[in-house]
């Protein structure tokens, strides 16, 4: 079935220093892989996503590379600051009109100043 | 533009009661999603709803849970007879169409 491994599930890091969460896929359908970000007691929120057709995207601080072959996608976070600190899921859906999200299990980020 | 709204924002109910979660999406959004958030867990899909239509339940547990999207007004998440094990945070999210998907704030259910 549809699965979405992440790795890894905690990972501590220095301030200044680059993070990286690695994901790996099932689906070979699947086309469209968001990154959201949960602090504690709130929302899921969107911070970068990648579809199928694109094998990097950056946004200031923030990349995703995609590998369709592989079937794997990562962030990548540099010069990492406290505000970082949060649960970081990636997820990966198919189909062009909306689909639903399967999540990896996250991955527990921790910037020490 | 108000982003994606949910209420109630806590939820607590008996063993055995019903549980009602509404979900009004973002300004110009036809599809709605429910995911479910067990404590310290991922978030798993439940049903993703268009106005009117059931597209996809395919995580819904076969009983005692719900959902419609209406029409006028919010999409709801029903639960009957509340079990412990029901006890959860429920995030829905909105799309125009494809990608991407918003998130509420979430409903935290917890049953007695």
């Amino acid at each position: 079935g549809e699965n979405v491994e992440q790795h890894p599930s905690t990972l501590s890091v220095q301030e200044g220093d680059s993070a990286v969460i690695k994901c790996t896929y099932s689906d070979s359908a699947s086309n469209y892989f968001p990154w959201y970000k949960q602090e504690l007691g709130k929302r899921p929120q969107l911070i970068i996503d990648i579809r199928s057709n694109v094998g990097e995207k950056k946004d200031q601080r923030i990349a995703v590379t995609l590998n369709k072959t592989a079937k794997h996608f990562s962030l990548h976070i540099t010069e990492t600051q406290p505000e970082d600190s949060a649960v970081y899921f990636c997820a990966a859906s198919k189909g062009n009109q909306g689909g639903k999200l399967i999540f990896g299990q996250g991955t527990e980020l921790s910037v020490k100043p | 533009n108000a982003g994606v709204m949910q209420n109630p924002r806590h939820l607590v109910r008996r063993r055995g009661q019903e549980a009602r979660l509404r979900c009004s999406p973002m300004k110009g959004h036809s599809h709605v999603y429910w995911y479910r958030q067990l404590p310290e867990e991922g978030l798993k899909f439940m049903v993703y709803l268009q106005k009117e239509n059931i597209i996809d339940e395919s995580g819904m547990p076969k009983e005692r849970f719900s959902a419609e999207f209406p029409k006028e007004g919010p999409s709801i998440l029903r639960i009957q007879q509340v079990v412990r094990g029901d006890s959860a945070a429920y995030f829905c999210a909105s799309s125009e169409g494809s990608a991407p998907q918003y998130f509420g704030p979430g409903t935290r259910l917890t049953v007695l």
